[in-house]
């Protein structure tokens, strides 16, 4: 099963303009990581934070997590017409001791040039 | 140093037959993860290892997969009387074990006809 939901599914702005996507999760968690998708293929790793952290930087990427909520945000700034791509939230499960990721399904965002 | 890498890109093969599917990991990571992704869908877990072990192999379907690593390095995914169903692109990632960053490799189509 799918533990992360992202959202908004789909995603369309202007190139330069930011994009904010957010994600929700079952359980606790030690880590959660973004990853980015382009044509269905491998992912690249964006970042990860850590359960102990609340807002992490990286580049024009600023990621913030609420174990509270069992939430994360993913906000890209001047977005680029390069960064079109299906993003994904996955986080790992405290209990239990795997380090297996769990996914959603995905933010597939579209930058306009 | 290199990434990770899957052999072979794309796969057909016939309802009934038999596939293996390999990854190499980044040299010096001792975990080694398959997901496996439909269309539309987030990656879903199959199999890990630390070193040559499966720590965690509760995401494989059926008893039709099955997964080595049997020096600590080149995994090989074994998928037996393959179904139409099979049908996805096959992930591998690798990492430093202690919940660090999963980094993928390009992905396996694999298409059952």
């Amino acid at each position: 099963s799918q533990q992360g939901e992202e959202d908004p599914q789909a995603l369309s702005i202007q190139e330069g303009e930011n994009a904010t996507m957010n994600c929700s999760y079952k359980t606790s968690i030690n880590n959660l990581q973004w990853y980015r998708q382009n044509s269905g293929r491998g992912l690249v790793h964006l970042i990860l934070i850590r359960s102990n952290e609340r807002e992490k930087h990286s580049g024009r990427l600023r990621v913030t997590l609420d174990t509270s909520k069992k939430s994360s945000s993913l906000l890209i700034t001047a977005s680029r017409a390069a960064g079109t791509a299906s993003y994904f939230c996955a986080t790992d499960a405290k209990e239990g001791g795997s380090e297996k990721l769990v996914f959603g399904k995905g933010t597939k965002l579209t930058v306009n040039p | 140093g290199a990434g990770v890498s899957q052999t072979p890109s794309n796969k057909v093969t016939e309802k009934g037959k038999y596939v293996e599917l390999r990854c190499d990991p980044i040299s010096g990571h001792t975990a080694l993860y398959w997901y496996r992704q439909s269309l539309g869908q987030g990656p879903e877990f199959l199999i890990y290892f630390q070193g040559t072990g499966a720590a965690d192999d509760s995401g494989l379907p059926n008893d039709r997969f099955f997964a080595v690593r049997p020096e600590g390095s080149v995994s090989t995914l074994k998928i037996q009387r393959t179904e139409r169903g099979d049908s996805a692109v096959y992930l591998c990632a690798s990492s430093w074990t202690g919940y660090n960053e999963q980094f993928f490799g390009p992905g396996t189509r694999l298409t059952v006809l």
